[in-house]
């Protein structure tokens, strides 16, 4: 089974801070990497597929990157509607995610 | 833009078999292109993905839920179900469902890109 490790667990910002989230897999999976944003009571959205691909809609302050065991997402200027927890989720064969990264506004 | 809904029992007891439905509006389950999942999330923790099936009622399961979970499908009323036999307190959890877009290289789930909005299952004792 692949495993991701997600770090940090959390994170406190301020607003307009560059904010850095990465992913390692026990493995290499290329770039089957995706990201995600989940708010309180809320479903997760998709914000970043196959690594660096940005999902419709979402705003370009985000963005994605790496591939093999390595990958980080970025916040570029975190803005407070940005407060979330997110995960990434692999999909080499069968999907997993990573754990979180907690993110709070300092 | 598609939308899915999930119903069914928000308490259960220990030991019985969790019976979930999620109903697909503003888009086809028949439609190809991919599969239909669910996943779940224990108060305050991460999420897990349970298992996908596909129209033709292909099924892929998390292997340390597996002897446990049946996936199904009803095309007709373009709904897909969940079933978890011998639930216990670990098994209390927001159960999301999910459209799933296939890798259509490799003929596997890729990424989630639409969701439920989650029920909350507690089980007791």
């Amino acid at each position: 089974d692949i495993q991701m490790t997600q770090s940090p667990s959390s994170l406190s910002a301020s607003v307009g801070d560059r904010v850095t989230i990465t992913c390692q897999a026990s493995q290499d999976i290329r770039n089957y990497l995706n990201w995600y944003q989940q708010k309180p009571g809320k479903a997760p959205k998709l914000l970043i597929y196959d690594a660096s691909n940005l999902e419709t809609g979402v705003p370009s302050r985000f963005s994605g990157s790496g591939s093999g065991t390595d990958f980080s997402f970025t916040i570029s200027s975190l803005q407070p509607e940005d407060i979330a927890t997110y995960y990434c989720q692999e999909y080499d064969y069968l999907p997993t995610f990573g754990q979180g990264t907690r993110l709070e506004i300092k | 833009q598609v939308q899915l809904q999930e119903s069914g029992p928000g308490l259960v007891k220990a030991t019985q078999t969790l019976s979930l439905t999620c109903t697909v509006s503003r888009g086809s389950i028949n439609s190809g292109d991919y599969y239909w999942s669910w996943i779940r999330q224990p108060p305050g923790k991460g999420l897990v993905w349970i298992g996908y099936i596909y129209n033709s009622g292909s099924t892929y399961y998390n292997p340390s839920l597996k002897s446990r979970v049946t996936i199904s499908v009803d095309t007709s009323k373009n709904q897909f179900s969940l079933k978890l036999s011998s639930m216990t307190a670990a098994d209390t959890a927001v159960y999301y469902c999910a459209r799933v877009r296939i890798d259509a290289g490799r003929g596997v789930g890729s990424n989630f890109d639409y969701w439920g909005p989650g029920t909350l299952v507690t089980v007791s004792s």
